[in-house]
């Protein structure tokens, strides 16, 4: 169980057009998912989280209208990379938070998409 | 501001070897802790996950520990294998937040 998927796996766009990535939950319902950024050899950065039926939170640095997020129920959420550079060539992984059988609040993580920008 | 710090940033032990991955965070009210495996360009797998009120937790060869008044947690691994090598890091949610905090992780690599 707890499994999340993510598509697609690798995208190659040219600059200035959008991305949409797909976030979904199988097999639960999740009310919150964040969406994270990883570059090469370093560690997740949380961008944003994802509320089902309300507006993302966006962390500290984030450009809300460069990374467009929707989160429309409660199985999917989408992040829209508008206006693409190379500059966000980069791994982008999402995660969706659950109450597991313990009764214990864990994220469950995506495979990532790999998005590069010519 | 909570910062996770995961030591060594890498390490190439023999096989068989036994272990010891750092993470140490500077906020000690947590909600709980979570190590994960990453592989070369893959998403993460969870290995284990510590409440806060939890001072261990062990799956096969693996072994997390949690001290949260100073702010520790370490992954044991024993008897590694090479298929062991992959990316390791540790997660912080604090309490009363939603976030995960990610550590910068620590790349292991078993040598056959």
């Amino acid at each position: 169980g707890a499994v999340v998927s993510q598509h697609p796996s690798r995208v190659i766009c040219k600059s200035g057009t959008s991305v949409k990535i797909e976030c979904r939950s199988l097999d639960f319902q999740a009310t919150t998912m964040f969406w994270y950024r990883q570059f090469p050899k370093q560690s997740l950065m949380l961008m944003a989280t994802s509320n089902e039926g309300s507006k993302a939170t966006y962390e500290q640095g984030v450009e809300k209208d460069k990374f467009l997020i929707n989160h429309a129920s409660l199985t999917l959420s989408t992040l829209t990379v508008t206006s693409a550079h190379p500059e966000d060539s980069s791994f982008y992984i999402c995660s969706a938070s659950s109450v597991g059988l313990a009764g214990v609040d864990e994220q469950f993580f995506g495979p990532g998409t790999r998005l590069t920008v010519l | 501001k909570q910062e996770v710090t995961q030591i060594p940033a890498a390490l190439s032990v023999p096989e068989g070897e036994n272990l010891v991955l750092n993470c140490s965070f500077t906020d000690s009210a947590i909600y709980n802790l979570q190590w994960f495996r990453q592989d070369p360009g893959k998403g993460l797998t969870s290995l284990l996950l510590i409440q806060s009120s939890q001072r261990e937790q062990t799956s096969g060869r693996l072994n997390a520990s949690l001290d949260k008044s100073s702010g520790r947690s370490t992954l044991y691994i024993a008897a590694s294998q090479p298929g062991d090598s992959a990316t390791y890091l540790c997660a912080v949610k604090g309490s009363g937040t939603y976030k995960y905090i990610f550590g910068t992780g620590t790349r292991l690599k078993v040598l056959a």
